[in-house]
């Protein structure tokens, strides 16, 4: 099965920030990767898919990029809303075996 | 708009069975996409329990696959979770969501989420 790995587990910051967040795979899931978000007693919530798409809805502030095995989401301008929880997630295979990295806690600096 | 809504007891004893519900509204189950259950201990991670696809075939998470069973019911647009030998570990926050079939295949409605507790 496919493992993914987010670095860092944890990240301090400020408004205003630009933060980078980084997914790996164990193997090469092509852009098969999404990004999501979860608030605190929140479902998560769809930001990126195809590692680089951005779900609709969600400000341009939130950009994807990577392919293969390396995956980053990056936040470009840090708003106070933005502080939450970031998961990756990839369903390469067919039929679709699903797996989250470990989760990204984004903290008030 | 896509709606999930989960449902089921909050509290369950060990040894017995999971039962849960994912009630879909503003698209109809049997027009298409995947639909899948995601689970999240207090504290942790999401960990991704299984799908099912319009049609009935089922997907599961290897490391569960033993214990859990999905099925789809069409006719009452929704779908249900039924995980059998339950233990502490498998209390969590049960999610429903909606697979997108496209490529990379994110989940883009999910379910506010539900409680459940192995407790004697």
């Amino acid at each position: 099965d496919i493992q993914m790995t987010q670095s860092p587990s944890s990240l301090s910051a400020s408004v205003g920030d630009r933060v980078t967040i980084t997914c790996r795979a164990s193997q090469s899931i092509s852009s098969y990767l999404n990004w999501y978000q979860q608030k605190p007693g929140k479902a998560p919530k769809l930001l990126i898919y195809a590692a680089s798409s951005l779900q609709s809805g969600v400000p341009s502030r939130f950009s994807g990029s990577g392919s293969g095995t390396d995956f980053t989401l990056t936040i470009s301008s840090l708003q106070p809303e933005d502080f939450a929880t970031y998961y990756c997630q990839q369903s390469y295979s067919t039929p679709p075996e699903i797996t989250f990295g470990q989760g990204t806690r984004l903290e008030i600096k | 708009q896509v709606q999930l809504q989960e449902s089921g007891p909050g509290l369950v004893k060990p040894s017995e069975t999971l039962s849960l519900t994912c009630a879909v509204s503003g698209y109809s189950i049997s027009s298409g996409y995947y639909w899948g259950w995601i689970r999240q201990p207090p504290g942790k991670g999401l960990e991704w329990i299984g799908s099912i696809y319009h049609s009935g075939s089922t997907y599961y998470n290897p490391s569960l696959k033993s214990r859990v069973t999905i099925s789809v019911d069409t006719s009452k647009n929704q779908f249900s979770l039924k995980l059998s030998s339950v233990t502490a570990a498998d209390t969590a926050v049960y999610y429903c969501a909606r697979l997108d079939v496209e490529m990379a295949r994110p989940f883009d409605y999910w379910g506010q989420g539900t409680l459940v507790t192995v407790s004697s």
